[in-house]
């Protein structure tokens, strides 16, 4: 069935150093790609999103990149913040629906 | 504007007992989804409501069903529970739009414990 692999699974960074998380996912009918990000005793929350039409996404600290051909997406973000500390899930899915199929998730800690 | 609200936060059954989880979404919003997480599987798709209709179904036993009233507000059952359904069930609501997919705004789950 459909598959998405996130790594790493932990990420430690010290404050002000930049962040990278990867994903690739296995459905190549799969055009969108959200990335959400759960703190502690709260649901997940989306923080950036890509449609296949696109290959780079930006806001702020944040960025996307998506390259069909190979079926990666990864999550970058700069000048980390230790409020950046979460653990951030990427997910993938078709144009229908709401059917979201997320990697395993990665723990994201940034020390100040 | 008020978030997802889902009840009970916790609670704990005891193996073969049946639980009801209740969602109420944002207003305006008449796509409700589930999901389970859990440690070892992560985040997983139950399945999705639109307009009282269930529009999508992931991968999971008949023991596990859903509903949704007239006024969005959503329901997930499951009977028979099994020590592995402890999780966290999140429920999640959307707009609809046209053009494809749409942001999930999520609750903050509840928390079931089958003992």
């Amino acid at each position: 069935g459909e598959n998405v692999e996130q790594h790493p699974s932990t990420l430690s960074v010290q404050e002000g150093d930049s962040a990278v998380i990867k994903c690739t996912y296995s459905d190549s009918a799969s055009n969108y790609f959200p990335w959400y990000k759960q703190e502690l005793g709260k649901g997940p929350q989306l923080i950036i999103d890509i449609r296949s039409n696109v290959g780079e996404k930006k806001d702020q600290r944040i960025a996307v990149t998506l390259n069909k051909t190979a079926k990666h997406f990864s999550l970058h973000i700069t000048e980390t913040q230790p409020e950046d500390s979460a653990v951030y899930f990427c997910a993938a899915s078709r144009t229908a629906g709401t059917a979201l199929i997320f990697g395993k998730g990665t723990t994201l800690s940034v020390s100040s | 504007k008020a978030g997802v609200t889902q009840t009970p936060r916790y609670l704990i059954k005891t193996r073969g007992q049946q639980v009801t989880l209740s969602c109420s979404p944002i207003s305006g919003h008449r796509s409700v989804s589930w999901y389970q997480q859990t440690p070892g599987q992560g985040l997983q798709f139950l399945f999705e409501y639109f307009s009282e209709t269930q529009r999508n179904k992931g991968n999971f036993p008949g023991r596990f069903s859903g509903r949704q009233f007239s006024n969005s507000r959503s329901e997930m059952n499951v009977s028979t529970l099994e020590l592995g359904d402890s999780a966290l069930y999140l429920c999640a609501s959307s707009s609809v739009m046209a053009g494809g997919p749409r942001e999930l705004f999520f609750g903050e789950g509840s928390r079931l414990t089958v003992l």
